[in-house]
């Protein structure tokens, strides 16, 4: 019972152009939702957050849109550089079995082709 | 500068070996977590903990086990290594007031042949 899903594995996007990354979930009590970067042999770094109350929170070139009737956020890059290029997941926080948690999606890879 | 560290980075050991992979955080952190990454599944939590002497098992705890002696560390204990536990292992931490925003190590690469 995948929660969170990350429906595209693999984006690739040229320089300077906007990067969309997608992210639906089932669960409507998450109560707060976030995006994490990966590069390869690292951790994943927190990104951006947003609450639940919100649909929109921006943090420079990153914006993230939270659509709760159609449970999905999207992230935007904008203007997407090459070292954006990594693995993006989404993540969605709230009290599951009695617990505050947090579920990531799949993972999307991000490609900044020059 | 605080941070999360893991050892070791990799590690291949056989089947049926005892594993036991350590997370150090400085953060002074209470809460912290385990995670395994896999392709296709993203992030799955193993085990975690809220404090001292607290431990809770997460949607994929089989086969792992974890202790929580003090504050900085919470070692993740393969008790016997099979094939399907290859993966890499993450280590995180976050504070009791933003438990959403957790900090993550580098990760542990796990072989078991």
């Amino acid at each position: 019972d995948q929660q969170v899903k990350q429906n595209s594995p693999s984006l690739s996007v040229q320089e300077g152009r906007i990067s969309i990354l997608n992210c639906d979930y089932t669960n409507s009590m998450f109560d707060y939702f976030l995006w994490y970067k990966k590069y390869p042999a690292e951790g994943p770094t927190f990104l951006i957050s947003i609450s639940s109350i919100k649909d929109k929170n921006e943090d420079g070139r990153f914006t993230v849109f939270l659509n709760k009737s159609a449970k999905h956020l999207s992230l935007h890059i904008v203007p997407s550089q090459p070292g954006d290029s990594a693995v993006y997941f989404c993540a969605a926080s709230g009290v599951l079995q009695g617990a505050q948690k947090l579920v990531f999606g799949q993972g999307t890879r991000l490609t900044i082709n020059p | 500068d605080a941070e999360i560290t893991q050892s070791p980075r990799h590690k291949i050991t056989e089947t049926g070996r005892q594993v036991t992979l350590a997370c150090h955080q400085t953060w002074n952190h209470n809460n912290m977590f385990w995670y395994r990454q896999d392709l296709g599944h993203g992030l799955r939590l193993i085990h975690y903990s809220y404090g001292v002497q607290d431990t809770n098992k997460g949607e994929v705890s089989d086969g792992y086990s974890v202790s929580r002696s003090n504050t900085e560390d919470l070692p993740l204990t393969l008790e016997s290594a099979a094939s399907s536990q290859t993966s890499v292992y993450f280590c995180a931490s976050s504070s009791s007031g933003r438990t959403y925003e957790q900090y993550f190590g580098p990760g542990t690469r796990l072989t078991v042949t």
